[in-house]
């Protein structure tokens, strides 16, 4: 049972524009959201995170938007650079599972120069 | 600092044989978990250590175990190795209550 699913595999954006990519969780216990970036031949990396009693939290480029009530988030990339191109992965920790968190199954962001 | 080291980085075993795993953490960092990832699948949580206990553990087979030594370092061990064990299996570290955690480059295991 995926409890957390990344429904689109892949994803291609010009340079410049949004890149915006989607996760859905099904539990509801998951109270705390990341996501991450992952190189090939390297372990993923961590990019931002978002608890569960905001909406939104910024970072320079990087945006998460969290929506409860539909059980949905979104990594925004604005402007997409080529540098962006990595596979990412959203990932959500529940409280009572101390440090144990689930990952979704990755989406392959491609930034066209 | 220095950041997850995992050794070694690739490894090539034959089915039925057993295969030992190890990463140390980022220095400071307690709490040790381990990841399997394969295509498709993402990546699926095996089991968190901390302080030599382990405080959770995934959906998987008793072959795969693992423990956590004093020092923080970790390893994890799968024995009677399958087909379907092949995977680049990552190590993260955290500290305690954290939830991001810091990956190393991984493992890739293959087994044939």
């Amino acid at each position: 049972d995926q409890q957390v699913k990344q429904n689109s595999p892949s994803l291609s954006v010009q340079e410049g524009r949004i890149s915006i990519l989607n996760c859905d969780y099904t539990n509801s216990m998951f109270d705390y959201f990341l996501w991450y970036k992952k190189y090939p031949a390297e372990g993923p990396t961590f990019l931002i995170s978002i608890s569960s009693i905001k909406d939104k939290n910024e970072d320079g480029r990087f945006t998460v938007f969290l929506n409860k009530s539909a059980k949905h988030l979104s990594l925004h990339i604005v402007p997409s650079q080529p540098g962006d191109s990595a596979v990412y992965f959203c990932a959500a920790s529940d409280p009572g599972g101390y440090q144990k968190v689930t990952f979704g199954t990755g989406t392959k962001l491609q930034v066209i120069p | 600092k220095a950041g997850v080291t995992q050794t070694p980085r690739y490894l090539i075993k034959t089915r039925g044989q057993q295969v030992t795993l190890s990463c140390s953490p980022i220095s400071g960092h307690r709490s040790v978990s381990w990841y399997q990832q394969t295509p498709g699948q993402g990546l699926q949580f095996l089991f968190e250590y901390f302080s030599e206990t382990q405080r959770n553990k995934g959906n998987f087979p008793g072959r795969f175990s693992g423990r956590q030594f004093s020092n923080s370092r970790s390893e994890m061990n799968v024995s009677t190795l399958e087909l379907g064990d092949s995977a680049l299996y990552l190590c993260a570290s955290s500290f305690l209550g954290v939830y991001e955690q810091y990956f190393g480059p991984g493992t890739r295991l293959t087994v044939t």
